[in-house]
């Protein structure tokens, strides 16, 4: 079945600078990664999603890359400020059923003022 | 619209006993999946109901089951509890039409078996 591997774990930056955190998936029939984030004591908040027919996709400031040929896919955060602390969550569905999402591992984002 | 409600937001359990999640989706939605979250398996799906019928199962006990009422609303049940079922239980509501729907999530329950 599908897997899907999320790095770094954990990432700390200075408020103001960029984020990134990469997930890999190993269905190449997987055609809908969406990303969440995570705040203490409350359910994942869809942030940005990307379908396999697109390869980057932005909103405000946070992106989404993918490379389907290498079976990654990639969120940035530009600009970040002490809000964006979270746990971000990626995920990968499309060829195992519907509905069915198969999560990362998670990145804790700690962003300093 | 309204987002998506658990019910309870926190449980405290015995081994052995029953426990019932319930979880309303967002108005309009058909399909409701559940999924556990624990610190060392993280994200897990256990299953996907769509016009109350169970339309994907991820590879939980058979003691881990569901249903979704005409309404939409959807149960979990988990029989037989073990210590290793404290988790939180989150659900998530999509309009269920295709593979790519974007899904919400509820604030999740959070059970607890001592």
């Amino acid at each position: 079945g599908e897997n899907v591997e999320q790095h770094p774990s954990t990432l700390s930056v200075q408020e103001g600078d960029s984020a990134v955190i990469k997930c890999t998936y190993s269905d190449s029939a997987s055609n809908y990664f969406p990303w969440y984030k995570q705040e203490l004591g409350k359910g994942p908040q869809l942030i940005i999603d990307i379908r396999s027919n697109v390869g980057e996709k932005k909103d405000q400031r946070i992106a989404v890359t993918l490379n389907k040929t290498a079976k990654h896919f990639s969120l940035h955060i530009t600009e970040t400020q002490p809000e964006d602390s979270a746990v971000y969550f990626c995920a990968a569905s499309g060829n195992t059923g519907f509905q069915k999402l198969v999560f990362g591992t998670g990145t804790r984002l700690l962003v300093s003022p | 619209k309204a987002g998506v409600t658990q019910t309870p937001r926190y449980l405290i359990k015995t081994r052995g006993q029953q426990v019932t999640l319930s979880c309303s989706p967002i108005s309009g939605h058909r399909s409701v999946s559940w999924y556990q979250q624990t610190p060392g398996q993280g994200l897990q799906f256990l299953f996907e109901y769509f016009s109350e019928t169970q339309r994907n199962k991820g590879n939980f006990p058979g003691r881990f089951s569901g249903r979704q009422f005409s309404n939409s609303r959807s149960e979990m049940n988990v029989s037989t509890l073990e210590l290793g079922d404290s988790a939180l239980y989150l659900c998530a509501s999509s309009s269920g039409l295709a593979a790519e729907t974007k899904q919400f999530f509820g604030p999740g329950t959070r059970l607890t078996v001592l």
